[in-house]
């Protein structure tokens, strides 16, 4: 069965700084991908950024970067020069060979001004 | 493009009462999804509907139907709500396949 583990319920970043969030996964499919998705308090699912995992390069998006480590099942999610509009919940999320996702609990994220 | 759009954005009921969640895509996407996402959790998959006239049970269908009714929309129906089912409500849609999934608004549900 696939899961999805975030280890960090809440973080806090200073506006303008950089923060991680960590995630890690165990899935037996060997072609899968991993999403970050982010829930302002809009409740609005929002797509942030995807990875591939036959890929070895990480996926960017503009200040959005995942650290992808495919041996350890670890995808992180770095946000740099962090915004007020980036406070939200981010979910990491697992889709494996049948359509499904399997989300992560989530982890709260504040910034500060 | 409207995206993804759910009926209702809010609903209480009684314990007992039924109702339908309406979900609608513009997308041309051939699969649809229904979550629920409670406190503290991420979304739980509750049905999924692959293509047009077929339905699958996804983590947590016990209390729930759907209704694949067309290509563009999927409706999920309680026939007698209980407290437990208090949640809120994601509609999604995707390409068949693995592609990313793109959600609706959400339906916040309240059973008393």
């Amino acid at each position: 069965a696939q899961t999805v583990t975030q280890s960090q319920p809440e973080m806090s970043v200073q506006e303008a700084e950089t923060v991680t969030l960590s995630c890690t996964y165990d899935t037996s499919e060997s072609d899968y991908y991993l999403f970050w998705y982010k829930q302002p308090p809009s409740r609005q699912m929002i797509l942030v950024i995807r990875q591939e995992a036959y890929k070895q390069q990480n996926a960017t998006e503009n200040r959005f970067s995942v650290n992808f480590q495919k041996a350890a099942k670890s995808f992180s999610l770095k946000i740099s020069d962090s915004q007020l509009g980036d406070a939200a919940m981010y979910f990491c999320v697992n889709q494996g060979g049948s359509e499904k996702l399997v989300f992560g609990k989530g982890t709260k994220l504040t910034v500060n001004p | 493009n409207a995206g993804v759009t759910q009926t209702p954005k809010f609903q209480v009921l009684k314990t007992g009462q039924s109702m339908t969640l309406q979900c609608a895509q513009d997308m041309n996407h051939n699969s649809m999804y229904w979550y629920r996402q409670d406190p503290g959790m991420g979304l739980r998959l509750i049905y999924y509907s692959a293509s047009e006239g077929t339905t699958d049970k996804g983590e947590v269908p016990n209390g729930y139907n759907v209704s694949r009714l067309n290509k563009r929309e999927f409706s999920l129906r309680l026939e007698s709500a209980a407290p437990s089912q208090t949640s809120v409500y994601f509609c999604a849609s995707s390409r068949q396949g693995i592609y990313e999934q793109y959600f609706g608004p959400g339906t916040r549900l309240t059973v008393t």
